[in-house]
């Protein structure tokens, strides 16, 4: 099956740094690669996603890119926000009937 | 249009008991699926059905976990004689269709005492 490793699990930058985290995946049939901001206590909310037809998308300040033969993707956030601090999933799905299956979290601080 | 809801928000159940989650998925959304999350872990997916069907459930564990979604109400997740182990966020989605994105419920946070 699919596993997904994320990295770092933790990081720090200063407010209007960039932040990167990176994940990658084992499976090649993996198409969906979804990220989700969880703030503490609270639900995992969708911020951006990217499908296996597209090599980068962008969002105001949240970017992903996909490089499909390393098997790689990451999250790049620019002018980093205290509000930015949360844990980050990256998650992986092969099409059809497999479920999502998430990397480990990175928990982001931004420090004012 | 509400969001995925889930209930109770808190649940604490002593050792031997029953834990009964709810999850009512978005309107229009007829796929659910159920994850579990360890403080300090990510997601680990658990089942994943459709309306009176369960689709996937490679996620659950074998014994005293089950999950339904019947043609009216809400999904339901239920654990029998809890250990304190099964002490979680238990985290539902839903989605329109099976391909299409995911949007979580607020979570249920089940202590076993």
């Amino acid at each position: 099956g699919e596993n997904v490793e994320q990295h770092p699990s933790t990081l720090s930058v200063q407010e209007g740094d960039s932040a990167v985290i990176k994940c990658t995946y084992s499976d090649s049939a993996s198409n969906y690669f979804p990220w989700y901001k969880q703030e503490l206590g609270k639900r995992p909310q969708l911020i951006i996603d990217i499908r296996s037809n597209v090599g980068e998308k962008k969002d105001q300040r949240i970017a992903v890119t996909l490089n499909k033969t390393a098997k790689h993707f990451s999250l790049h956030i620019t002018e980093t926000q205290p509000e930015d601090s949360a844990v980050y999933f990256c998650a992986a799905r092969i099409s059809g009937n497999t479920p999502l299956v998430f990397g480990k979290g990175t928990r982001l601080s931004v420090i004012a | 249009n509400a969001g995925v809801m889930q209930n109770p928000r808190h649940l604490v159940r002593r050792r031997g008991q029953e834990a009964r989650l709810r999850c009512s998925p978005m309107k229009g959304h007829s796929h659910v699926y159920w994850y579990r999350q360890l403080p300090e872990e990510g997601l680990k997916f658990m089942v994943y059905l459709q309306k009176e069907n369960i689709i996937d459930e490679s996620g659950m564990p074998k014994e005293r976990f089950s999950a339904e979604f019947p043609k009216e109400g809400p999904s339901i997740l239920r654990i029998q004689q809890v250990v304190r182990g099964d002490s979680a966020a238990y985290f539902c989605a839903s989605s329109p269709q099976k391909t299409d994105t995911q949007y979580f419920g607020p979570g249920t946070r089940l202590t076993v005492l």
